[in-house]
């Protein structure tokens, strides 16, 4: 009951920016968009999340359209290390505060 | 350094057997959440507790039961009534803001296997 879209797998080369995309076309106007990613056999890490503008931190930047409808996880210089499965994540409100993974996209950064 | 830690990484149960899975936190976060991950799949909700000494179910509660006797700490007790618990289970703790904005972090897991 994922309330998200992301594509199975993507690759990005060393150094390049890497943009990961999620559709989340159902989303209510006070819901959050998540990202986390998840290296093998490690717990989900957290990254970013935003409502409606565009928000920016250490580990990445999250580019959200006008309509809110889709996403942009925008990794700028990606590394090795950044070899995961992301999950985009739309928040359920009220209750448990659940986060709903959905399968997520692979990224492979290649040297 | 504040953070979630889960133990122990690796643990094997025998059949009929009660197992424990610990997670503590020491980020003074109010919320705290068990799940479970499936090979290849999603993370399930277990059960979670928003404040001490109270908790509630989640979407597989069956089979397991937690306790919230400390902020800090939510174990997970894995019963022989859970009839297939091998998994890599998962714990998060998060603040309770206003407007519940407030993101889950997670601990590295427990990896449960049966003998």
């Amino acid at each position: 009951d994922a309330k998200t879209t992301q594509p199975t797998s993507m690759d990005c080369a060393e150094g390049r920016a890497a943009n990961l995309p999620c559709n989340h076309s159902t989303i209510s106007g006070n819901e959050y968009v998540y990202w986390y990613r998840q290296i093998h056999s490690q717990g989900p890490q957290y990254i970013i999340h935003g409502l409606k503008n565009n928000e920016t931190n250490e580990m990445a930047s999250l580019i959200i359209t006008e309509d809110r409808k889709s996403s942009t996880l925008i990794l700028p210089h990606a590394t090795l290390r950044d070899t995961a499965v992301y999950y985009c994540i739309v928040r359920v409100l009220g209750g448990s505060e659940k986060l709903v993974f959905g399968k997520g996209t692979k990224l492979t950064v290649n040297p | 350094d504040g953070g979630i830690t889960q133990s122990p990484k690796y643990l094997f149960r025998k059949e009929g057997q009660n197992v424990t899975l610990s997670c503590e936190q020491n980020l003074n976060h109010d919320a705290m959440y068990w799940y479970r991950q499936d090979p290849g799949q999603g993370l399930r909700l277990i059960y979670y507790s928003q404040i001490v000494n109270d908790f509630q179910k989640g979407d597989i509660a069956e089979g397991y039961s937690v306790s919230r006797e400390k902020k800090e700490s939510f174990p997970l007790t894995v019963t022989s009534a859970q009839k297939n618990p091998t998994a890599f289970y998962l714990c998060a703790s998060r603040t309770a803001g206003d407007d519940g904005r407030q993101p889950q972090h997670f601990g590295d897991g427990t990896r449960l296997s049966i003998l």
